[in-house]
């Protein structure tokens, strides 16, 4: 069973840059199963995909982020990055790590999520 | 980028009873439909896939249906445990994968 935990700081100054780390246990970050993705929910609305990532770090980035971010993987740390730039309050979420079934495109494991802040 | 639609933003119905919640996509995506459930505080869960196959552990009083544009999911006799906000979730070609806005579940 597929597990992942988010980590990383909760608060965020305006203009800073966002990174979470995403750490994935009980199977292989490596196997090809999976493209390995970040999702965020700002409070009381919707989820938004931000990009994923595969084993062999090709990614796929939401256009409308694609200009801020990067998402990484290390393999040797079964655990892969997320990093947001120019951060603004619009930013403040509740983020979600997430693997996608490489067949079916759904996400059948998340990490429990966590909540960012963006302010001064 | 496919728009995602569902219908009604929120709906009432008393235990017991049947829910049937809608998802329109801008664009066709086939069968590539999924629904998911989450509950306050809590993440997504996956219920369909395919747009009618339940992923492990979904009960069957949970079911999904339709292809192209419109879908459904439908709960029969309601459990308490089934309030909550559901969300389809298209994955046709390539991503974004959306997900449409939520039907919020509430008891009546």
């Amino acid at each position: 069973q597929v597990q992942l935990q988010e980590s990383g700081p909760g608060l965020v100054r305006p203009s800073q840059t966002l990174s979470l780390t995403c750490t994935v246990s009980g199977g292989s970050i490596s196997s090809g199963n999976y493209y390995w993705t970040w999702i965020r929910q700002p409070a009381g609305k919707g989820l938004e995909w931000i990009g994923r990532i595969y084993s062999s770090g090709s990614t796929n980035y939401n256009p409308s982020l694609k200009s801020r971010l990067t998402i990484s993987v290390d393999t040797s740390k079964s655990h892969f990055s997320l990093k947001l730039t120019s951060v603004t309050a619009t930013d403040t979420a509740v983020y979600y790590c997430a693997s996608e079934d490489s067949v079916w495109g759904v996400y059948d494991h998340w990490g429990q999520g966590t909540l960012v802040t963006v302010s001064s | 980028e496919i728009v995602m639609t569902q219908s009604p933003a929120t709906l009432s119905v008393s235990p017991g009873e049947r829910a049937t919640l809608s998802c329109r996509t801008s664009q066709s995506v086939g069968h590539n439909l999924a629904w998911y459930q989450q509950k306050p505080g809590q993440a997504p869960r996956l219920l369909i896939y395919g747009s009618s196959t339940r992923a492990i552990g979904i009960p069957a009083r949970f079911s999904g249906g339709g292809s192209g544009t419109e879908f459904t999911l439908t709960i029969l006799s309601l459990q308490s445990e089934d309030f909550a906000v559901y969300y389809c979730q298209h994955y046709n070609n390539r991503p974004p994968y959306t997900f449409g806005q939520g039907t919020k579940l509430e008891i009546k």
